[in-house]
């Protein structure tokens, strides 16, 4: 069971701006920074955002981190049909069971 | 280009164990740490557990302590894990992946090998 809680799903028409949420607790986001991962169809992970809110290298700048408190959101601006797939946050742990946890994962459909 | 490629799938029976290898390049392997993290099909990602290659330093996800080994092979720059007693529940995609930086794991990834645990 993640401690990490994200909607199932999420969708949006191209060009439209969808935000994925991410809740946690004073061990994880409410300590450490926030990381985002997008999964597309039958691929590995690939690292979306960083620190909250820093795009690694070739990320477009559609992509968007915000952190407040113990939660955390994804905004994807500008939708488009290469966004479809799995999303998941993660982030440190400072409990004494899992060091990194991941969030259950939100599927965003471009409709 | 910094790449991780991972060994290929494996079938094991119930009660054995399996060892996945991530071969790294384009990199220098001692200067990342290596996270693994599977996924069973058709559910989220989970993480497993993190090695220093620098110190061979490791720390796991406390549901696979006792059956998780994390080594590597600095000449080589390859990275392994070794689960031990096998069930079904862990078939699974078992992922390699590089830190970004240090502190933000899942900077490059390998391609995933399947394992599946069938008797």
């Amino acid at each position: 069971q993640s401690v990490l809680t994200q909607p199932p799903s999420a969708s949006g028409t191209p060009g439209q701006r969808v935000t994925i949420s991410c809740s946690g607790s004073s061990s994880n986001i409410g300590t450490n920074s926030v990381k985002w991962y997008q999964q597309l169809p039958g691929t590995a992970p690939k690292l979306l955002i960083y620190s909250d809110n820093q795009r690694p290298s070739g990320v477009p700048d559609r992509f968007s981190g915000s952190k407040s408190g113990t939660s955390a959101s994804l905004a994807i601006s500008g939708l488009q049909s290469e966004d479809e797939a799995d999303y998941y946050c993660a982030a440190w742990d400072d409990s004494l069971s899992d060091l990194y946890v991941f969030g259950t994962g939100t599927k965003v459909t471009v409709l | 280009q910094v790449q991780l490629v991972q060994s290929g799938a494996e079938v094991r029976k119930p009660g054995a164990s399996v060892k996945v290898s991530c071969k790294t390049f384009g990199y220098t392997f001692t200067s990342f740490d290596v996270n693994w993290v599977r996924q069973a099909p058709g559910q989220g990602l989970e993480w497993m557990g993190w090695m220093s290659p620098n110190s061979g330093d490791t720390g796991f996800a406390q549901k696979f302590q006792g059956r998780i080994t994390m080594t590597r092979n600095t000449s080589i720059t390859t990275a392994y894990m070794e689960l031990h007693s096998l069930t079904s529940e862990d078939t699974a995609v078992y992922y390699c992946a590089r830190d970004l930086k240090y502190g933000d794991p899942g900077g490059f990834w390998g391609q995933g090998s399947l394992v599946t645990v069938s008797s």
